[in-house]
């Protein structure tokens, strides 16, 4: 079974302090995905990856940056936290080709910015 | 732009009732849909996904949907709900094209079945 996961289930952090989110995938899957998700808004894309080194924005990227310095890694961050980052946070993982894009998720880490 | 509507936000039924949860997507290519639940305090995982042939789908714990390509939609259903089905249900879309493929979201569906 793929298995995606996320370094913290709950996390509380101060408005001004750098975030760091982490996600590790264990199926060799090239593509990874940062989603934030709000009641009444489903899931939207922040940045995904197709590779290492390699990033794309999603569809609000504002506010976060990504790293993905290993296959099996990738990290959200907040450069400075805001209240409006308060949401619950899914990584994803899939495969680039072979597959029919469907998408493995992570426990997501409810973020709270105070 | 691709997008994805579910219009059912709150759907409140009674044990052994039917469901049918409705998704329209806009995409004039070739589509492969999903929906995923994420049950109370868990993961979302994937229900059941159509990718070509049948355009009836059928997955897990009895569901099933239907794609109809003139319709544009991948209506979920279920003869007979449980209690064990309250979940939040969120259809998608893949959308083919650039580095890779990205999932289109609908808002999601929250179920809750009474005992």
């Amino acid at each position: 079974d793929v298995k995606v996961t996320q370094s913290s289930r709950y996390l509380v952090k101060r408005t001004g302090e750098k975030v760091f989110l982490e996600c590790v995938q264990d199926m060799d899957h090239e593509n990874m995905f940062w989603y934030r998700q709000d009641p009444g808004l489903g899931l939207r894309l922040i940045y995904f990856s197709y590779d290492v080194k390699m990033k794309e924005k999603g569809d609000i990227p504002e506010g976060y940056s990504v790293s993905r310095e290993k296959k099996e890694r990738f990290s959200l961050i907040l450069e400075s936290a805001s209240t409006n980052q308060t949401s619950m946070y899914l990584c994803a993982s899939s495969l680039l080709a072979g597959g029919t894009g469907e998408q493995y998720f992570g426990p997501g880490t409810r973020l709270t910015v105070t | 732009a691709q997008s994805v509507s579910q219009h059912n936000h709150h759907v409140i039924l009674s044990e052994a009732a039917s469901l049918e949860l409705g998704c329209n997507y806009s995409y004039g290519g070739t589509v492969n849909l999903f929906w995923y639940v994420q049950y109370p305090g868990q993961h979302l995982q994937l229900l059941l996904k159509y990718f070509s042939g049948d355009p009836l789908v059928k997955g897990i714990k009895g569901f099933e949907a239907e794609f109809i390509k003139s319709k544009f939609s991948f209506n979920l259903r279920k003869p007979s709900v449980q209690w064990s089905d309250t979940a939040e249900y969120f259809c998608a879309v893949i959308v083919y094209g650039g580095a890779t493929n990205k999932l289109i979201f609908g808002t999601g569906t929250l179920l809750a079945v009474q005992p």
